[in-house]
């Protein structure tokens, strides 16, 4: 059981690029969640899914887009890189959202230069 | 909007201490309160998840209480073990499963 897995690990972009995070469960989760982890800043939600076909903001969407074609992937989009955008992302995934615990995926470290 | 804070940052003690790590929030309305462990370069474990109406769990060596009176939580942890040394956070859920996260508590365990 593989439970979150996020790839790439690890990603080196230039100002203005575009990529692609793909987040993949197999636990059959409703809910997913893409985060960003900096230091001093915790870590803060960008988009989140309640179910496929449905994304919503979180507390940091600017310069994100986020698909959930199926239940089972969750795809974060950064259209035109910034250097602000610099940092550890987080996939997570929770079966509802009545207190059930997240599980969170080991993290893609992205740098733009 | 609700800010969650965790005290002290880094905490450094000897094996087999018992010791208390803080979290504090400032909206008392909240679903549950979670606490997390990280491993470096990993992702968040979930360790413990209370929900509004209860006053603490506990799992293994790990107890954790809520106040939601005063805006607190603790972790405790038992007998401490190298092996516990990680980055400890904690979060609030004030929209089922919107977290706001704590910025951690460095926890380093000597042998």
């Amino acid at each position: 059981n593989a439970g979150v897995t996020q790839t790439p690990k690890f990603r080196v972009l230039k100002t203005g690029q575009s990529m692609t995070l793909l987040c993949a469960q197999d636990m059959n989760h409703e809910y997913m969640y893409w985060y960003r982890q900096d230091p001093g800043m915790g870590l803060r939600l960008i988009h989140y899914s309640v179910g496929e076909g449905t994304t919503a903001k979180g507390e940091v969407p600017d310069g994100y887009n986020v698909s959930r074609l199926k239940k089972q992937n969750f795809l974060l989009g950064l259209e035109s890189a910034a250097p602000s955008q610099t940092s550890v992302y987080f996939c997570a995934s929770s079966y509802s959202f009545l207190g059930t615990p997240l599980h969170f995926g080991n993290g893609t470290r992205l740098t733009v230069t | 909007k609700q800010e969650v804070t965790q005290i002290p940052a880094a905490l450094s003690v000897p094996e087999g201490e018992n010791l208390v790590l803080n979290c504090s929030f400032t909206d008392s309305a909240i679903y549950n309160l979670q606490w997390f462990r990280q491993d470096p370069g990993k992702g968040l474990t979930s360790l413990l998840l209370i929900q509004s109406s209860q006053r603490e769990q506990t799992s293994g060596r790990l107890n954790a209480s809520l106040d939601k009176s005063s805006g607190r939580s603790t972790l405790y942890i038992a007998a401490s073990q190298p092996g516990d040394s990680a980055t400890y956070l904690c979060a609030a859920d004030n929209a089922g499963n919107m977290l706001t996260f704590g910025g951690g508590t460095r926890l380093m365990v000597k042998p």
